[in-house]
């Protein structure tokens, strides 16, 4: 079955750290582009960092400088490795996989994980 | 940073309306635009994308259309299953935003 699996989400204190992982199946996971989407409580949604096929990164300003997006082809995993967090860091996060070619576009997604960052 | 400004933010509707959201881009796109829903709890679902494209197994009641800065997706009969937020998202230019969401519900 193709799909993806967050998970490492939970509850921390402002400042301390998290790695999100990602795990997909049923599909070439080294030849697609992935991305972290986040969504905070009853609010849109965001972009938050992609990682194409070559390993090169992107990040929002939000995040840029906190937040470490990787990936492990030989484990079909995404990761993102999430530092000196704050309040508003609190989201559901998402990975998504990202069609790229002459249009880009986020045609599958997991089910999200969620990160509460409070004191 | 591109901004999406989707109208109107909610909307109420009945089973068998045709109803059309909207979506206007800061700059132009293109058609470097993208449209989701969403149920509460779940994730995101592609629907259209390149502004006009349906994605595979999405019914044949949505479309979409525009380009430059303005778009429409249209859902010709509404289904039970229908009612959702849904979000443009434009794949113009990086960071890739979202509108603010369209919440549909049911009259």
């Amino acid at each position: 079955e193709v799909q993806l699996v967050e998970s490492g989400g939970g509850l921390l204190q402002p400042g301390g750290s998290l790695r999100l992982s990602c795990a997909a199946s049923g599909f070439a996971f080294n030849t697609y582009a992935m991305t972290w989407v986040r969504q905070a409580p009853g609010k849109g949604l965001e972009w938050v960092s992609t990682i194409n096929r070559d390993d090169s990164t992107y990040y929002s300003d939000s995040v840029k400088g906190r937040f470490t997006i990787s990936r492990d082809n030989s484990e079909n995993t995404l990761f993102l490795q999430m530092n000196s967090l704050r309040a508003v860091d609190t989201a559901v996060y998402y990975c998504a996989r990202e069609m790229t070619g002459q249009y880009w576009y986020f045609d599958l997604w997991g089910r999200g994980t969620l990160v509460t960052v409070s004191s | 940073d591109i901004q999406m400004t989707q109208s109107p933010s909610s909307l109420s509707a009945s089973v068998g309306d045709r109803v059309t959201i909207t979506c206007r881009a800061s700059q132009s796109i293109s058609t470097y635009l993208n449209w989701y829903h969403q149920k509460p709890g779940k994730a995101p679902k592609l629907l259209i994308y390149a502004a006009s494209s349906l994605q595979s197994g999405v019914p044949l009641r949505f479309s979409g259309s525009g380009s430059g800065t303005d778009f429409t997706l249209t859902i010709s009969s509404l289904q039970p299953e229908d009612f959702a937020t849904y979000y443009c998202q434009q794949s113009s230019s990086s960071p890739y935003t979202f509108g603010q969401g369209t919440k549909l519900e049911i009259k």
